[in-house]
């Protein structure tokens, strides 16, 4: 099993270069969503979406972009990188479960903006 | 005020301990609760789900109390492998993402 695939593991950008986030699950899960964590701020929402065609901005959405042409795709934009934007990025679907939701988390972006 | 607080510590306690972590969350619309662990460099994983009548699993036992707006996670008998980050997690409403605690630290040593 997949799961959440997430790709690239590294990547390092000037700042002003562009470039996207790929996520894909195979998990048929409905929502899925984008978190940074910086050193002591843990994790922040960017982006999420709740299922194909439907997406909202999170707690700092600044600066990206998100769609969701799929239901198996999330990709995130960043428009023109920043310092600021230095972070690890992880990607996650879940479903609910008994009431409550399991987030599958992919194994992270370690991007570098100079 | 953050949507969800965590004692950051870290905690460091020896082998066989008893630890407990707090969290508090500022929306009481919020309907789902529960505990992630992260191993350093990792990502996170589900721990488990903090129910209002309070549920354990093994070692591990979480409580919710909605009226003080707060939720506690008790690991009893440590061990070296529980070392790692406990992020404290909520979910506003139906259709929303989760919120995420900045996360307690726990180092157990032997």
């Amino acid at each position: 099993n997949a799961g959440v695939t997430q790709t690239p593991k590294f990547q390092v950008l000037k700042t002003g270069q562009s470039m996207t986030l790929q996520c894909a699950q195979d998990m048929n899960h409905e929502y899925m969503s984008w978190y940074r964590q910086d050193p002591g701020m843990g994790l922040r929402l960017i982006h999420y979406s709740v299922g194909a065609g439907i997406t909202d901005q999170g707690e700092v959405p600044n600066g990206y972009n998100v769609s969701r042409s799929t239901t198996e795709d999330f990709p995130l934009r960043l428009l023109s990188a920043a310092p600021s934007q230095t972070s690890v990025y992880f990607c996650a679907s879940s479903y609910s479960s008994g009431g409550g939701e399991k987030l599958f988390f992919g194994s992270g972006t370690q991007l570098s903006v100079l | 005020r953050k949507e969800v607080e965590q004692d950051p510590g870290p905690f460091n306690v020896p082998e066989g301990a008893t630890v407990a972590f707090n969290c508090t969350y500022s929306n009481s619309a919020s309907q789902s609760f529960f505990w992630y662990r992260q191993d350093c460099r990792k990502e996170p994983k589900l721990l488990m789900s903090v129910y209002s009548s309070g549920n354990e699993d093994g070692r591990f036992t979480a409580q919710l109390n909605r009226a003080s707006q707060y939720i506690s996670l008790l690991i009893r008998d440590s061990k070296l492998s529980d070392s790692a980050t406990y992020l404290c997690v909520v979910k506003r409403q139906a259709g929303t993402a989760l919120i995420f605690g900045k996360g307690t630290t726990l180092s157990v040593s032997s």
